[in-house]
This record gives C-alpha cells, sequence and structure tokens, in this order.
C-alpha cells in the first residue's frame, strides 16, 4: 500500500499570497488530519476531516482552512499569508476517525516558508 | 485546558544504558495517551499507546494517572532507538495534543 502522499513537498510563498496544500491518504482511510509543526510550538492540530466533514477544528484562525473530497483527498488553504505560518504541514490518515484505538499515518509533509 | 509537557529536550544516553522519557499531562477528562517517534529521514509514526498494554522494540509506558504521566522506557538502549519521541494527549472531541518532543541520541 502507498503511504500518505502529500504534495508539494516544499513550497515558497510571499506576505499575503495563499497557499492550498494538498494530501492523499492511505487507500482505504477516510480520515484525514493535519498538523503544523514549528521549532517553537511544536506539532499542534488543525482539523481533522472524516467522510467529507469537519470533524474537530484546532485553535488557528479562520485563513486556515481545509476540505475533503468523495476519494478521501484532502486539501489545506492558508490564506493572506502570514510570516509566522512558515512551518511544516503534516497530514495524517486512519481509517476511522482518531481515537483510542486508532492508528495515525502521517506523511512526509509540506514544508512551507514564507517570505 | 489539556496540556502535554515532556520537560527535556535532548536526551544523551549510552548504549546499553536505560533510557527513560517524561511525559506528563494536563486534562480533567480520561486521558489517552501514545508516543510517536521520528527516525532520522523517516516520518512520524506510533510507538505505543496506552490502551494496548505492549512493549514496543523493548520500549515500555505506564499511565499514571496519580502522578498525571505517561513515562517511556526501555532498560537497554541501542543506536537505532537515536530519534525524535513525541508524547501525546488524545482529548476533548478525539484531537490530538501533543508535547514539544524529546531528541534521544545513544551514544555508542
Amino acid at each position: 500500500k502507498a503511504g500518505v502522499t502529500q504534495t508539494p513537498r516544499y513550497l515558497i510563498k510571499t506576505r499575503g499570497q495563499q497557499v492550498t496544500l494538498s494530501c492523499s491518504p492511505i487507500s482505504g482511510h477516510r480520515s484525514v488530519s493535519w498538523y503544523q509543526q514549528t521549532p517553537g510550538q511544536g506539532l499542534q492540530f488543525l482539523f481533522e476531516y472524516f467522510s467529507e466533514t469537519q470533524r474537530n477544528k484546532g485553535n488557528f484562525p479562520g485563513r486556515f482552512s481545509g476540505r475533503q473530497f468523495s476519494n478521501s483527498r484532502s486539501e489545506m488553504n492558508v490564506s493572506t499569508l502570514e510570516l509566522g505560518d512558515s512551518a511544516l504541514y503534516l497530514c495524517a490518515s486512519s481509517s476511522q476517525p482518531q481515537g483510542a484505538e486508532e492508528k495515525l499515518f502521517f506523511g512526509s509533509g509540506t514544508q512551507l516558508s514564507v517570505l | 485546558a489539556q496540556r502535554v509537557t515532556q520537560p527535556e529536550k535532548l536526551l544523551s544516553v549510552f548504549k546499553g544504558a536505560p533510557v527513560e522519557l517524561k511525559c506528563n499531562y494536563s486534562y480533567s477528562g480520561s486521558p489517552e495517551l501514545f508516543w510517536y517517534v521520528q527516525y532520522s529521514r523517516q516520518r512520524l509514526q506510533l510507538l505505543l499507546r496506552h490502551i494496548s498494554r505492549e512493549s514496543i522494540k523493548g520500549f515500555t509506558a505506564d499511565l499514571n494517572k496519580g502522578e498525571t504521566s505517561f513515562h517511556l522506557k526501555k532498560p537497554f538502549a541501542q543506536e537505532e532507538d537515536s530519534a525524535m519521541y513525541y508524547c501525546a494527549l488524545l482529548w476533548g472531541n478525539n484531537r490530538l495534543a501533543f508535547g514539544k518532543g524529546n531528541q534521544v541520541v545513544v551514544i555508542p
């Protein structure tokens, strides 16, 4: 089985622009979660989608949004980029929504640099 | 509010020595805890979860609700254990909160 695939691998944007990141989960997985990883804050939960519905959302401003398609692929969008949005964005998938029994499978991430 | 604390950023141990990574949590509900690991140039992956009460690669972790801790232990460190380790708490409506991680370096 192919693992979680995130594209692009690297991205450079300037302040004020918007960006869309893509995540393809493991085949058969219907839950996709997004995390932001920075040296200062570590890994922070952004949101989770299951069967095209957002189940959970972390404490991020409305500039961060996402969606999930019927094939379980997910996209994350950040509008009006700020310097502080520079981070590694990780996507994780699981067969069921995040829970005690569930094992998350992570992608390699998209490294976003905002100049 | 929920919080996961991993006090030591960097831990260096000699091969064959015991290793213990501390994890303390703050959460008013019933905690579900995990340890995730990231080896060099690899993806973040689940190491173990408390609900399974398992030992993976010689690592164990016991949930201590009285001390609100979920420390990760291995009696004899191996070079291949060098990695970044993250403790994580499942809280609220099934959201994961991660600690800031421990970098473990095993000295041959």
